[in-house]
């Protein structure tokens, strides 16, 4: 089966990091999506681990573990733009099933 | 390019009604995909076609939700008869390859309400 984990809600100050978690059981795991979604909006793609470590695209980061089971996306100097729901999506089985977490609501404050 | 096109953007229908849900892909992209969230239960895989063949429809709810995509360009998701449960936005996404494998570009989506 597949489950993923992610908090519900976060808080952080403009121009602060924060860090989203995600921790995820998945059989025939092949990789890791994180998605942001604004309110009202359609979900856009952030980012795609497939190996182990940190890759980084400007103000976003991704890191993923695959022994863990466990990513996390970064977000630095963060923007009042910033606030929306951040989707952490697995990737699994010889079609490559998404299966989407419930999201993380960023809300980001002055 | 004009993105993933989903109509209506919005549906207000009676319970009992047949409600037809249209997407066309981006251009050139082989893989579509159906979602429907709602607060409740977040972002979920309804149906998705690879070639126009639909692959792994075991996210489809139950025997009033059917996918259709007779060609490259174009798909529907029918719900009959619809129930106020239904009530949910539906995405419709494409992608350039194979599911998973390559960033899925959602359309707008279809909010609808079922009364």
């Amino acid at each position: 089966g597949q489950n993923i984990d992610q908090p519900t809600e976060m808080t952080a100050t403009e121009g602060a990091i924060v860090q989203i978690n995600c921790t995820y059981q998945t059989s025939g795991f092949n990789g890791l999506f994180w998605y942001q979604q604004h309110a009202g909006e359609a979900p856009t793609f952030l980012s795609y681990n497939v190996l182990d470590g940190l890759e980084e695209k400007g103000r976003f980061s991704s890191f993923l573990s695959r022994s863990k089971g466990y990513s996390y996306l970064l977000l630095k100097e963060l923007q009042m733009k910033d606030s929306a729901s951040y989707l952490c999506v697995s990737s699994s089985g010889g079609y490559q099933k998404v299966t989407f977490g419930t999201g993380t609501k960023l809300q980001v404050i002055p | 390019d004009a993105g993933v096109i989903q109509s209506p953007r919005h549906e207000v229908t009676e319970m009992g009604q047949e409600v037809t849900l249209r997407c066309k892909p981006i251009s050139g992209h082989n893989s579509l995909f159906w979602y429907r969230q709602t607060m409740m239960r977040g972002l979920e895989l309804l149906i998705y076609f690879n070639n126009n063949v639909p692959i792994d429809d075991s996210g489809m709810p139950e025997d009033r939700f059917s996918a259709k995509m007779p060609n490259a360009s174009f798909s529907t998701l029918k719900i009959q008869p619809s129930e106020p449960r239904d009530s949910a936005v539906y995405f419709c996404a494409s992608s350039p390859r194979d599911l998973g494998a390559d960033t899925q570009y959602f359309g707008p989506g279809t909010r609808l309400t079922v009364l």
